[in-house]
């Protein structure tokens, strides 16, 4: 398995909080993603990150903003959630762009009250 | 708009039952065409298929892409119980991007 932890595994918070959930990896990889996963919608990709300090947008940004300081950490923050945001989140790594899958960590259960 | 569509939605089956599983896709600048296997947590890759043509296999697992027609199949020979899960098809884009689109899954269950 590829050595990716999320943190926190479960979260429920209240309308208007920040939240910042932690995706920690030991592979060394240079990319790292945040999805989410709803039903009906498949897994969207929130943004990326091609190296420290290198991010960019995906396909539902909005309402979320993250950082990658060093390269085994790619943290996603919801600055004040919505209940909209109520979801499982997914962090991915990958060893190289286009040529290698994507690979998985177990998620974060977030509910937002 | 890119997208990708899995069909069935939902599948019921005996073990030992062959099933196959479509995915088609309208995308811009393919890349390449992953299966994942979802159970209760995170995804497991399966395949990435780049060539039209060209079987992947693994144990009872194979899949095939179709560059001509835009669509996949994942084909599970001889189910067993622990085949039970959600497969998810992605559309990996262009090289530029690395961004991978994907399905809403089929949600395969393997009864004794």
């Amino acid at each position: 398995d590829a050595g990716i932890t999320q943190s926190p595994r479960h979260k429920v918070t209240e309308t208007g909080t920040p939240v910042t959930l932690r995706c920690h990896q030991t592979e060394n990889h240079r990319y790292m993603y945040w999805y989410r996963q709803d039903p009906g919608h498949g897994l969207r990709l929130i943004h990326y990150s091609y190296g420290v300090k290198d991010t960019d947008k995906g396909e539902v940004s909005d309402g979320y903003s993250v950082s990658r300081s060093k390269t085994e950490d790619f943290l996603l923050t919801l600055e004040s959630a919505t209940s909209s945001q109520t979801s499982v989140y997914f962090c991915a790594i990958s060893e190289s762009k286009g040529n290698q899958p994507q690979h998985f960590g177990d998620g974060t259960r977030l509910s937002i009250l | 708009e890119d997208k990708v569509v899995q069909s069935p939605l939902s599948l019921v089956v005996h073990e030992g039952d062959t099933v196959t599983l479509n995915c088609s896709y309208e995308v811009t600048n393919f890349r390449s065409l992953l299966w994942y296997k979802q159970e209760k947590k995170a995804p497991t890759f399966l395949f990435m298929l780049t060539s039209s043509g060209i079987e992947k296999k693994s144990g009872r697992l194979s899949s095939i892409l179709d560059k001509k027609e835009l669509f996949s199949i994942l084909n599970i020979t001889a189910t067993q119980t622990g085949d039970s899960a959600v497969y998810l098809c992605a559309v990996g884009l262009s090289y530029n991007t690395d961004k991978l689109i994907f399905g809403t899954g089929t949600r395969l269950q393997v009864f004794p």
